[in-house]
């Protein structure tokens, strides 16, 4: 059963403090999503990649986040340096695209993270 | 406006009637539209897709689309405590990137 895997689980860190997710997508699909997840804001798409290229961040704060894909089996969301409104759920999804129709979002478990 | 729009909720739906969830979009341009189901606390699982208008059923659920109106809804049927969660609409607007709604917070009573 093939699956997207995020670590950690949980991350409690202080204020400052640099802060690091990992993802692993499904084997063989093309496409990574990284979102956030707050009561208040819903989902919000942070920044996706194709074939392991960056496609869009605009949705990231571009002074405190980056996001990687070193490998294909590998993507990364960095934070430096955390702040107590970073705190939220960061979900990780995949997809594998090949044209119209094909656009479906698998999700991992999610990182919740905490900055005090 | 926001460019998906659901109802927040919560609705609330005795176990066994039919429950109703409705989405509107804002981009007429827009070709591929989703349900997924997200459970307190863990993430969202992909519950339909549908690309064309008119209806697609699997199981208990159907997706119904009418592009011409702009919205999309999803049909459960024969609703089980189970079913209790939290439903996203999610939107391609044409470059993969999908569009999410606030979702809303669905309760069957027993």
């Amino acid at each position: 059963d093939a699956r997207v895997t995020q670590t950690p689980r949980d991350k409690v860190t202080e204020m400052g403090q640099e802060v690091t997710m990992r993802c692993q997508p499904i084997l063989g699909h093309n496409t990574v999503f990284w979102y956030r997840q707050t009561m208040m804001q819903g989902l919000e798409l942070l920044a996706y990649f194709r074939n392991r290229a960056p496609l869009d961040d605009s949705g990231m704060p571009k002074d405190r986040f980056s996001a990687e894909m070193p490998d294909a089996t590998l993507a990364t969301l960095k934070i430096q340096p955390s702040e107590p409104r970073d705190s939220a759920v960061y979900f990780c999804a995949s997809g594998l695209v090949r044209g119209e129709g094909t656009d479906t979002q698998y999700f991992g478990p999610g990182t919740r993270l905490t900055v005090l | 406006q926001k460019e998906v729009e659901q109802n927040s909720g919560p609705l609330s739906v005795p176990e066994g009637a039919i429950a109703s969830l409705n989405c509107t979009y804002s981009d007429r341009g827009s070709q591929s539209f989703f349900w997924y189901r997200q459970y307190s606390g863990k993430s969202p699982e992909l519950i339909m897709s549908i690309y064309s208008n008119g209806d697609k059923e699997d199981g208990r659920f159907t997706a119904q689309l009418n592009k011409a109106s702009q919205y999309v809804s999803l049909l459960i049927r024969d609703s089980q405590p189970s079913d209790s969660a939290t439903y996203l609409c999610a939107v391609n607007r044409g470059n993969y990137q999908l569009i999410w709604g606030a979702g809303t917070k669905l309760i069957i009573k027993p």
